[in-house]
């Protein structure tokens, strides 16, 4: 089955301890990439990527790194969380870079930061 | 920068009624793409329709269909004969050069039968 896997799908951790979530998708995709849910504010992109060792910023990615070593995996890492990186977080991917193809996303993970 | 402005942070429907949910965007592109996903509450997002900027012709997917306004920069979704199943919540998204979907901030809408 086609799919885009993200774990965990909920995470509770405290305080700038290091925690990486994984993004695999089995697809082959060339794009990927992150965002994250807030309430009253949409979807907002952290990082993307558009191939292997190809990675960009995206509006809010400040206190995020992002790696793309194989083309199937896309993982976030967030080195020092703090509490304003509680959030909902999905990965996406597409065949292409965007274009009227369609964002194949995540089950989404819940993140709290405490 | 592009924005996606949707209007109605909450909606609500009875079963079998119709439904429309508003959008704006802003863009100086002529050639762009649109999307409205539903995100139920098992918050998977699900892509809902499409809709192609050059394309003059308004898309439609069974009960889920589009009314596209290129040059007000509009594009609402209407869902006609409204189920229980469609509680959601909508967002709709640009196409941005091809590196991001820019999402509104999402209209929650609620079906009562």
């Amino acid at each position: 089955e086609a799919q885009v896997t993200q774990n965990p799908r909920y995470l509770i951790t405290v305080t700038g301890k290091k925690l990486t979530v994984t993004c695999s998708q089995n697809m082959n995709h060339e794009y990927m990439s992150w965002y994250r849910q807030d309430p009253g504010l949409g979807l907002r992109q952290i990082y993307y990527s558009m191939n292997v060792e190809v990675t960009d910023k995206g509006d809010v990615p400040e206190g995020y790194k992002v790696s793309r070593k194989e083309k199937r995996n896309f993982p976030l890492i967030l080195e020092s969380p703090s509490p304003n990186q509680t959030s909902l977080y999905f990965c996406a991917s597409s065949p292409i870079p965007l274009s009227n193809t369609e964002a194949f996303f995540g089950q989404g993970t819940r993140l709290t930061v405490v | 920068a592009q924005t996606v402005t949707q209007s109605q942070p909450e909606m609500s429907v009875q079963e079998a009624e119709t439904v429309t949910l508003s959008c704006t965007y802003d863009t100086s592109e002529s050639d762009y793409y649109l999307f409205w996903y539903k995100q139920p509450p098992s918050r998977q997002m699900i892509l809902v329709i499409r809709q192609e900027a050059y394309k003059q012709q308004n898309a439609t997917e069974n009960r889920f269909s589009v009314n596209f306004q290129k040059a007000a920069k509009s594009f609402s979704l209407k869902i006609s004969d409204s189920q229980l199943g469609d509680a959601a919540m909508y967002f709709c998204a640009y196409n941005q050069a091809g590196t991001a979907l820019i999402f509104g901030k999402g209209t929650t809408l609620s079906v009562s039968s």
